[in-house]
């Protein structure tokens, strides 16, 4: 069955430090992959897509994530945390099968300390 | 171009009762999701449609649920009766086209409390 997984509910950084965020993918056809964000008591909106074009994507904040097929990964980068980074994101996952909808992880919650 | 809306923000309800959560989606937009967000299960698919048809609601808990897409811009979703488990915030999103690439656009969610 194809799902996605991120790994750590909960990840905390320093201001300025690297936020390194988990996500693996489980598949048997070529996926598509999506980071979203959402702050508190909003809905979601999105930060990058991987869509089988090139396997670094470049999204909205300073964001990226790459696209590793043979790690069935795609981890959500940020070379330096702002304080406004805290929010929880989301991994998720499509296929280009009839009927797919996106498939979200159960999400990570970014913590900023000053 | 205003975004989804969705309404009631909060509702409070008691066990049984009929609650009906609704949902405008951005104008030309064509796909329309319905996903619940407990701190257990996360975000959850409840159905999605397609220019108004149902394409996979298997994700919908059971019977006292149902959603409806009246006209192009308009969906409802529908508990009846409501139970404590049903508490969850509800989220609608719209897409334009069906393609599945595309960047799926969320209102601000409803907030069902069943006591």
């Amino acid at each position: 069955a194809q799902s996605v997984t991120q790994l750590g509910s909960h990840v905390s950084v320093s201001e300025g430090a690297l936020v390194l965020l988990r996500c693996n993918y489980s598949s048997s056809v070529p996926p598509y992959l999506f980071w979203y964000v959402q702050y508190p008591n909003q809905g979601l909106q999105l930060l990058l897509k991987y869509t089988s074009a090139a396997t670094l994507v470049k999204g909205i904040n300073g964001f990226e994530a790459e696209f590793k097929k043979s790690e069935t990964s795609f981890h959500l980068t940020k070379p330096s945390a702002h304080m406004s980074d805290a929010a929880e994101y989301f991994c998720a996952v499509t296929f280009n099968q009839a009927g797919t909808a996106l498939i979200f992880g159960k999400g990570t919650t970014l913590s900023v300390s000053s | 171009d205003a975004g989804v809306i969705q309404s009631p923000r909060h509702e409070v309800t008691e066990m049984g009762q009929e609650v009906t959560l609704r949902c405008k989606l951005i104008s030309g937009h064509n796909s329309l999701f319905w996903y619940r967000q407990t701190m257990m299960r996360g975000l959850e698919l409840l159905i999605y449609f397609n220019n108004n048809v149902p394409i996979d609601d298997s994700g919908m808990p059971e019977d006292r649920f149902s959603a409806k897409m009246p006209n192009a811009s308009f969906s409802t979703l529908k508990i009846q009766p409501s139970e404590p488990r049903d508490s969850a915030v509800y989220f609608c999103a719209s897409r334009l086209g069906t393609g599945r690439t595309g960047e799926l656009f969320f209102g601000e969610g409803s907030r069902l409390t069943v006591l």
